[in-house]
């Protein structure tokens, strides 16, 4: 058990450009979580798959956003032509059970400029 | 959806001092946690508590499911204990989600 990960731990980039995230969940996890935390708030969810499939977006995951799980192991999250209000740490958690503890990651610091 | 209140918001404690956090939880729940968030942002579980009391260490928590509450005890603070401690909660019925409140601030003073 090596923990989630994710990669890259930091990224700054310009207004307008397209960034993709990387999430590796712990092996034989079938479930996997993309979350958004803001400065001085708690995470919030955004969208989470089992296997391959996504079951459930947030209203806050607007087009501009995309996640992808395709062959039900690692996870990507791609914002095209971003904003400043999308500077956010993006953090990824997975688990094994429908309901059961969840695991979260280190993180994406995300910096828009 | 289900809502979470954390209190205090802010807790401020010398080195030694005992503190007890909560967490207001509006629905019922079938899964609560309880997290660290370390100054880099990392997200430590602590405890997995639906229901009843575990400790661990220095660290208990109890869950009161059918009050709708949950309690963190620290025992004995160190400094290393400060950060933001996080409830997060998943409502019976809803769906797989966390839902988490806005935290506690701790800070520990040597």
């Amino acid at each position: 058990d090596t923990g989630v990960s994710q990669d890259p731990r930091h990224k700054i980039t310009k207004r307008g450009q397209n960034v993709t995230f990387r999430c590796d969940p712990i092996s034989e996890h079938n479930r996997l979580y993309w979350y958004r935390q803001t400065l001085g708030q708690g995470p919030e969810f955004l969208t989470y798959f089992q296997n391959e499939a996504q079951l459930e977006k947030s209203r806050l995951l607007s087009d501009r956003f995309s996640a992808e799980r395709p062959k039900g192991s690692f996870s990507t999250l791609e914002i095209q032509r971003t904003e400043q209000g999308d500077s956010a740490m993006y953090l990824c958690a997975s688990s094994l059970e429908v309901v059961g503890r969840k695991f979260f990651g280190p993180g994406t610091r995300l910096t828009v400029l | 959806g289900i809502q979470v209140e954390q209190s205090p918001p802010d807790l401020i404690l010398q080195e030694g001092a005992n503190s007890t956090l909560r967490c207001n939880f509006s629905d019922s729940v079938n899964n609560l946690q309880w997290f660290h968030q370390n100054p880099w942002g990392q997200l430590i579980n602590l405890f997995y508590i639906p229901s009843g009391t575990k400790q661990n260490g220095r660290l208990s928590a109890t869950t009161v499911a059918t009050e709708r509450y949950s309690l963190l005890y620290i025992s004995s603070s160190q400094t290393t204990d400060s950060g933001v401690y996080f409830c997060a909660v998943e409502s019976q019925g809803g769906s797989e989600k966390l839902v988490f409140g806005k935290g506690t601030k701790l800070t520990v003073n040597p």
